[in-house]
């Protein structure tokens, strides 16, 4: 199984602040990686598919970039409604795995 | 926009088996352009692919669990299942239902998620 490391696990930030999530894959997963948002009691919401592509809806504050082993999830300017749990995914290949999430608190 | 919804008991005794479905509405099942795929997240921890399931009724499962878990379709009634037998305690979890795209391969409509307890 291909292993999925997010760092880091738990973050607090600022509303305004830039912030950076990374995922690393054990093996090279090319650009088969997505990023969830998760918020209590929910489920997950797709926020960027194949490392960099902008799900509908989803606001240009959220990046993605990467490819092969190592990923980042970039948000621009936090907003309130950002606070949450984020996860990565790969689906290079199954079983698909994800990320142990990355807890983003309020500072 | 599809919508995905699971059904089922919330809970479940050691050693028997769990079985939820998930319905989906706002479009056909029958279609080349989606797996239908189940997750778990136990309590306060991360997720878990299951396995999932093409209209056609090709399966692919996590090895993980692949001598207990069998994944089935009825396209007729737009409707997906996911039978897990020999439960233990380990297996409780938020069980949630979400479509794949058969390209893109990533999971972009979920249902609401049910939770699922085992214990006596």
């Amino acid at each position: 199984d291909i292993q999925m490391t997010q760092s880091p696990s738990s973050l607090s930030a600022s509303v305004g602040d830039r912030v950076t999530i990374t995922c690393r894959a054990s093996q090279s997963i090319s650009s088969f990686l997505n990023w969830y948002q998760q918020k209590p009691g929910k489920a997950p919401k797709l926020l960027i598919y194949v490392a960099s592509s902008l799900q509908s809806g989803v606001p240009s504050r959220f990046s993605g970039s990467g490819s092969g082993t190592d990923f980042t999830l970039t948000i621009s300017s936090l907003q309130p409604e950002d606070f949450a749990i984020y996860f990565c995914q790969q689906s290079d290949s199954m079983p698909y795995t994800f990320g142990q999430g990355t807890n983003l608190e309020i500072k | 926009q599809l919508q995905l919804q699971e059904s089922g008991p919330g809970l479940v005794k050691p050693s028997e088996a769990l079985s939820l479905t998930c319905t989906v509405s706002g479009g056909s099942m029958y279609t080349s352009s989606y797996y239908w795929g189940w997750i778990r997240q136990p309590p306060g921890k991360g997720l878990e692919w299951i396995g999932m399931i093409y209209y056609s009724g090709g399966t692919y499962y996590n090895p993980s669990l692949k001598s207990r878990v069998t994944i089935s379709v009825d396209t007729s009634k737009n409707q997906f299942s996911v039978k897990l037998s020999s439960v233990t305690a380990a297996d409780t979890a938020v069980y949630f239902c979400a479509s794949l795209g058969y390209d893109s391969r990533h999971f972009d409509y979920w249902g609401q998620g049910t939770l699922v307890t085992v214990s006596s």
